[in-house]
């Protein structure tokens, strides 16, 4: 099984400022399969970057995503209200995916 | 209009059985893979298994969490547009909110239903 180690745990920011969130997983993901969700309370996660480094459909360009092999990174170039939530990566590049524990952004 | 929609929340015993299902419309449910994915209250997100999509004259492969190998089953009918998650000698530790999910071919999980919860106590 494939684990992934996500940090910080929670990151205190403010609206407008950058954020960085890393996750790390125990063996090279084929071909970067590494995606990144967002999910705010009461609600069902949400897409936000596939293959590492892929916006889905109507993810804002202030989402980016960076990494290969076993290190990735999720930016927020300039946090707006509404991206304080938690945020997973999850790895499919094996059969049996895995999350991340999350990453909380919260002001 | 995009959807998946989960079957109602259930109470059961633990030792218990139970089958949960997801429905799918506004799109071809077959082309596609399925996951379920659970979530303790105020924890993280679980990946619990996967059916792939599946060639006519075979079954989709299947892939399971080692926490639920051996105790849960996934199927779909594509003939019916839908997901099912039979749940056997279920414990306590398997108490949360289960969402099936639609695998994009792209990568990751990009259609979400609004989960429904399986609660196992006495």
């Amino acid at each position: 099984e494939i684990v992934l180690t996500q940090s910080p745990g929670t990151l205190s920011l403010s609206p407008g400022e950058r954020a960085t969130l890393s996750c790390r997983a125990s063996q090279t993901l084929r071909d970067n399969y590494l995606a990144w969700y967002q999910q705010k309370p009461g609600r069902a996660p949400r897409l936000l970057i596939y293959g590492a480094s892929n916006r889905a459909i109507d993810i804002p360009d202030r989402f980016g995503g960076s990494g290969s092999g076993t290190d990735f990174i999720l930016t927020i170039s300039r946090l707006e209200p509404e991206d304080f939530a938690v945020y997973y990566c999850q790895q499919y590049g094996s059969s049996r995916f895995t999350f991340g524990p999350g990453t909380r952004v919260d002001f | 209009e995009v959807q998946l929609v989960e079957s109602g929340g259930v109470v059961v015993q633990p030792g218990g059985s139970v089958r949960i299902s997801c429905v799918v419309s506004g799109f071809t449910f077959e082309d596609y893979s399925f996951h379920w994915v659970r979530q303790v209250p105020g924890k993280g997100l679980e990946w619990v298994s996967g059916v792939m999509w599946q060639e006519a004259w075979q079954g989709g492969s299947t892939y399971y969490a080692d926490s639920v190998k051996g105790r849960f089953t996934i199927s779909r009918d594509d003939s019916k547009n839908s997901l099912f998650l039979q749940m056997s000698s279920l414990r306590t530790e398997d108490s949360a909110l289960y969402y099936c999910a639609k695998e994009s071919y792209s990568g990751g999980l990009d259609i979400w239903g609004q989960g429904t919860t399986v609660t196992v106590s006495s």
